[in-house]
């Protein structure tokens, strides 16, 4: 079974542009969530989709941050426009069924963002 | 809010027992986790315990809780230099479903 993916690796932008990262959660996993580690910081939570619905975003940090799953598949999260202190790693993470209780989280490799 | 520490550094020799200690202070956490982190990878679920549980094993790893203290700690056995890795505790609690993480232990076993 494929574990969560996340693209692109690694990305450079420089402040002010746009940049878009992309998760594909473990198939048929409902829950799927963004964290952010930011300067050797803890990681700290964004948000929680179940499904296609947002369940939980008071982790985002301010209306430059754009999160979608359109479908209840794959999820994006745009920064419009970057700024440097969105520099960090973006984790990516899904777990299976939404009425199950707690499940453990399964992370991807996150996506390396530097903002110059 | 709730919060989780961690120490930053912790360097063993190859062969000791290492231990790595965590403190939260959500008194409504119900579960708890331990994540490694390789150079360049992502985060790799160890173990993880049910605040009702005071110790789990698993293999070289042992997993204390002391819910009364709020304290979690993560021992390895023997350990190995492919144990270099950050390792992040976090607790979640049944209200919610996000995890809060600590800032990750940055272990360094010397050969």
């Amino acid at each position: 079974e494929a574990g969560v993916t996340q693209f692109p690796s690694h990305s450079v932008i420089e402040k002010g542009q746009t940049v878009t990262l992309r998760c594909d959660p473990i198939s048929g996993h409902d829950n799927l969530y963004w964290y952010r580690r930011v300067m050797g910081k803890e990681i700290k939570f964004l948000l929680h989709f179940v499904k296609e619905s947002k369940q939980d975003e008071s982790g985002m940090p301010n209306n430059r941050f754009l999160a979608e799953r359109t479908g209840g598949t794959y999820s994006t999260l745009k920064v419009q426009p970057a700024e440097l202190e969105d520099s960090g790693v973006y984790f990516c993470a899904s777990s299976p069924i939404w009425d199950k209780g707690q499940e453990t989280q399964y992370f991807g490799p996150g996506t390396r963002l530097l903002v110059l | 809010g709730e919060d989780v520490e961690q120490s930053l550094f912790l360097s063993v020799r190859e062969g000791d027992s290492s231990v790595i200690n965590c403190t939260y202070t959500d008194s409504s956490s119900t579960y708890l986790y331990w994540y490694k982190q390789e150079p360049g990878a992502g985060l790799q679920l160890l173990t993880y315990i049910f605040s009702n549980m005071d110790m789990k094993q698993d293999q070289r790893l042992t997993v204390l809780l002391n819910k009364k203290d709020k304290h979690l700690s993560l021992r390895i056995a023997d350990t190995q230099t492919g144990d270099s890795a950050i390792y992040f505790c976090a607790e979640s609690n049944s209200g919610t479903y996000k995890y809060i993480f600590g800032t990750g232990t940055r272990l360094k076993v010397l050969a």
